[in-house]
């Protein structure tokens, strides 16, 4: 069945504790994508990776960090760095670089207590 | 950096009545898609339409169109024959070779 997946769909966090979000796809795309939806702020970007072992900064990078070793897999790693990590969060594929449309995982939502 | 700007925080339609989500953006690329996602409650983005910019006809996908002004820089979203499955948060994006950009989004409630 191919697909992204993410997990765990609700996640809770202490504060001062890293946590690390899931994505992971079968559909053999390049390039993958993390994102952080606020209401009423649409989607920005945290970090993205087009090729394997290689990742780039988005538009919001500070207190998150990524690793690319596997093509299947992008995790997101939310550091207590981050001041306001409460959110949810959508992993995105994308064929390759240059190419257009991007499939969505189903989410996560993360809360710090 | 780009941006998309979705003028219409809430808009609500009878169902099987036609409604238009409006879409502005500015960019300085002369190559670019756009496009539309619907986020319904299951929060799942789902991929509406796609416009590649270069392409002067307007996408059409069934019951939704868009009305695409390039002069204009306009993407505007049109629902045909409005379903309660429709009601959604519709984001606007547009895509120039490594990035997305989204808009705040449109949320669209269908009335019985």
């Amino acid at each position: 069945d191919g697909g992204i997946t993410q997990s765990p769909k609700y996640l809770f966090r202490k504060e001062g504790q890293n946590v690390t979000l899931s994505c992971e796809q079968n559909l053999n795309h390049d390039a993958m994508y993390w994102y952080r939806q606020d209401p009423g702020q649409g989607l920005r970007l945290i970090y993205y990776s087009q090729i394997v072992n290689d990742f780039q900064k988005g538009d919001i990078a500070e207190g998150y960090s990524v690793s690319r070793e596997k093509k299947e897999s992008f995790p997101l790693t939310v550091t207590s760095a981050q001041k306001n990590p409460t959110a949810f969060y959508l992993c995105a594929t994308q064929t390759g670089a240059g190419t257009d449309t991007q499939y969505f995982g189903p989410g996560t939502r993360l809360t710090v207590l | 950096a780009q941006t998309v700007t979705q003028s219409q925080p809430e808009m609500s339609v009878q169902e099987a009545e036609t409604v238009t989500l409006s879409c502005t953006y500015d960019t300085s690329e002369n190559n670019y898609y756009l496009f539309w996602y619907k986020q319904p409650p299951s929060r799942q983005m789902i991929l509406v339409i796609r416009q590649e910019a270069y392409k002067q006809q307007n996408a059409t996908e069934n019951r939704f169109s868009v009305n695409f002004q390039k002069a204009a820089k306009s993407f505007s979203l049109k629902i045909s024959d409005s379903q309660l499955g429709d009601t959604a948060m519709y984001f606007c994006a547009t895509y120039t070779g490594n990035q997305f950009y989204f808009g705040t989004g449109t949320s669209l409630t269908v009335i019985p």
